[in-house]
């Protein structure tokens, strides 16, 4: 059963900080992973969607990796804003189903 | 482009009863998945269908189930309504198998 762990829980952070958020996984053998954010009694936003072929994927100020040997993702927000406030969920698509972590609760401070 | 929609948005059922809840994906999805938020579990994954065929159920009890029409809306069906089944229920389509899942707002259920 695929396992996915988000650290850190929560983390808060001046704004104009750079930032990493890391998300890691026990099964290899995957798809595609995706990062969403998403704001507090909304639904998710989908933010980046890395494939299994891929190394990363970038968009604006949003940077996601993937190492599949390792299990592991990261997503670097650079120079981040009190927009970016929110809660960011890595998920894992192994060919069943989305399998999602708990998520890292950001808050950016001005 | 229209996202995907999900009606009613918010719920109060008492134990017991059933309540049907509904997804539009967008135009031109067919994947449509179903998951339940809770604060204490995060987001459980209840079922995937697409072209109308159920592929994939997540590890709930058979008093959840749902169906995909032939326009690729769905709809979920909650019976004998618990405490516990208090959540969040958030709908997501793609256009294809391993896609891009673009989630709908959720309808917020509350049991009493």
């Amino acid at each position: 059963k695929q396992e996915v762990t988000q650290i850190p829980a929560a983390l808060s952070v001046p704004e104009g900080e750079n930032l990493v958020l890391n998300c890691s996984f026990t099964d290899s053998a995957i798809y595609n992973l995706q990062w969403f954010r998403q704001d507090p009694g909304k639904g998710l936003t989908s933010l980046l969607l890395i494939q299994s072929s891929q190394r990363e994927q970038t968009s604006g100020r949003l940077n996601a990796s993937l190492d599949k040997s390792s299990g592991r993702s990261t997503l670097y927000i650079a120079a981040s804003q009190p927009g970016d406030s929110a809660t960011y969920l890595c998920a894992v698509d192994s060919g069943y189903a989305l399998n999602f972590g708990k998520g890292t609760s950001l808050l950016v401070t001005p | 482009k229209a996202g995907v929609t999900q009606t009613p948005r918010y719920l109060i059922k008492t134990r017991g009863q059933q309540v049907t809840l509904s997804c539009s994906p967008i135009s031109g999805h067919r994947s449509v998945s179903w998951y339940q938020q809770t604060p204490g579990q995060g987001l459980q994954f209840l079922f995937e269908y697409f072209s109308e065929t159920q592929r994939n159920k997540g590890n709930f009890p058979g008093r959840f189930s749902g169906r995909q029409f032939s326009n690729s809306r769905s709809e979920m069906n909650v019976s004998t309504l618990e405490l516990g089944d208090s959540a969040l229920y958030l709908c997501a389509s793609s256009i294809d198998l391993q896609g891009v899942q673009f989630f709908g707002p959720g309808t917020r259920l509350t049991v009493l």
